[in-house]
């Protein structure tokens, strides 16, 4: 079975803060994507990468950068955090194309 | 125009009864569609993906995908409380890269 796990399940952070989210898979795929789940706005990409070192801006990349230095492992980091980034982050993998993600347990952070 | 759409619901069905979920979507390039079962406070989990125009069934789930239309829907036969959740629907469009997209997502409650 493919195993998504993220550093944390709930996290809470001052604003102003630097935050970093970890998101490991451990099936060898190649591609990586970070998420925000928001009621009513669905889920949101904000960064994606094929490979490593490599990154693609998604929909909502503003206030967010991203790292990957291994393959297996994807950070997402909030510069500054503010709270209009109180949000569920999904971490999601998927080798290939990018068919049939599968998605980490995520991490509910506050920003208080 | 939102490029994947999904009624956000409530849908209420009763036990044993057929639940119809129905997802459209704007770019007509897309090529790969899913369909992911979210419960209350848990990830997304994939559960059925189309490719082909026609039904495409597993188990107790049937996909149907409509090129000509843009549409794409998932049956649930002989609905269980079980499947009681939020269900997203995705489709891969192509900006620049590859990505998914992903609709709201519908909430469906299965009544005993």
């Amino acid at each position: 079975d493919v195993k998504v796990t993220q550093s944390s399940r709930y996290l809470v952070k001052r604003t102003g803060e630097k935050v970093f989210l970890e998101c490991v898979q451990d099936m060898d795929h190649e591609n990586m994507f970070w998420y925000r789940q928001d009621p009513g706005l669905g889920l949101r990409l904000i960064y994606f990468s094929y490979d490593v070192k490599m990154k693609e801006k998604g929909d909502i990349p503003e206030g967010y950068s991203v790292s990957r230095e291994k393959k297996e492992r994807f950070s997402l980091i909030l510069e500054s955090a503010s709270t209009n980034q109180t949000s569920m982050y999904l971490c999601a993998s998927s080798t290939g194309g990018i068919w049939e993600q599968y998605f980490g347990p995520g991490t509910r952070l506050t920003v208080t | 125009q939102k490029e994947v759409e999904q009624n956000s619901g409530p849908l209420s069905v009763p036990e044993g009864a057929i639940a119809s979920l129905n997802c459209t979507y704007s770019d007509r390039g897309s090529q790969s569609f899913f369909w992911y079962r979210q419960y209350s406070g848990k990830s997304p989990e994939l559960i059925m993906f189309i490719y082909s125009n026609g039904d495409k069934e597993d188990g107790r789930f049937t996909a149907q995908l409509n090129k000509a239309s843009q549409y794409v829907s998932l049956l649930i036969r002989d609905s269980q409380p079980s499947d009681s959740a939020t269900y997203l629907c995705a489709a891969d469009i192509i900006q620049g890269a590859q990505k998914l997209v992903f609709g709201q997502g519908t909430r469906l409650t299965i009544n005993p």
